[in-house]
């Protein structure tokens, strides 16, 4: 389908491992968000890209986080050094245009486990 | 800070009722959205609103905006097993740059 999808859906590190989430947005949309979920909760802002140009990062928890979407289109989360508080679904969603209105689409997430 | 508290936490109830769940903030936003999320996926949209006092009917499901945009309901009436699934609120800024999301309310509907 034309969805947004990410990549890998499930991903179990060692702690102290670096990891990268991969997140591929429906087309043209120009507005990418990245969110954490925990068990249980609702999720929580990261970050947001308009393109290229990530315009707010101020959910990112430490800077071992680190997002970039280079081309405006796939984006990609790392982690570094993962710790087990690291553990959680990542969510990855798209918006044609990102005002507040717009419907977002979400992926289906990755959840991480950090052992 | 915007933060959203949603209420009840959890609801459990049997086929054909009806319920509602709350979406309550101190902070205003411009719009506020309602998703559902079942296991393994992400969120889908449901509705959103962006008018103080706005009501939205999406067949057996109502959505109210409070007046002064701070908070929000979500009526089901009849509910049904498919109902089934977290419902999560959702407040943007003017810029829609940083969505707020509360916690949920996990329904779960018997048959």
């Amino acid at each position: 389908g034309a969805g947004v999808s990410q990549s890998p859906r499930y991903k179990v590190a060692k702690r102290g491992q670096d990891v990268a989430l991969r997140c591929d947005p429906i087309s043209g949309h120009v507005s990418l968000f990245w969110y954490q979920q925990a068990l249980g909760q609702g999720p929580e802002f990261l970050t947001y890209f308009q393109n290229e140009a990530q315009l707010d990062k101020s959910g990112l928890p430490s800077d071992r986080f680190f997002a970039e979407r280079p081309e405006g289109s796939v984006s990609t989360l790392k982690i570094q050094r993962t710790q087990q508080e690291d553990s959680a679904v990542y969510l990855c969603a798209s918006s044609l245009e990102g005002r507040g209105r717009d419907e977002q689409f979400f992926g289906p997430g990755t959840r991480l486990t950090v052992l | 800070t915007q933060l959203l508290e949603q209420s009840p936490q959890f609801l459990s109830i049997q086929e054909g009722e009806n319920l509602t769940v709350y979406c309550n903030s101190s902070s205003v936003f411009s719009s506020l959205q309602w998703y559902r999320q079942e296991p393994g996926e992400g969120p889908v949209l449901l509705v959103t609103v962006v008018t103080g006092g706005e009501v939205k009917k999406l067949k057996r499901l109502t959505f109210q905006f409070g007046d002064a945009r701070k908070d929000s309901s979500l009526h089901i009436t009849a509910a049904q097993p498919g109902d089934t699934g977290l419902y999560l609120c959702a407040g943007a800024n003017n810029y829609g740059q940083n969505f707020v999301f509360g916690p949920g309310t996990r329904l779960s509907v018997l048959p």
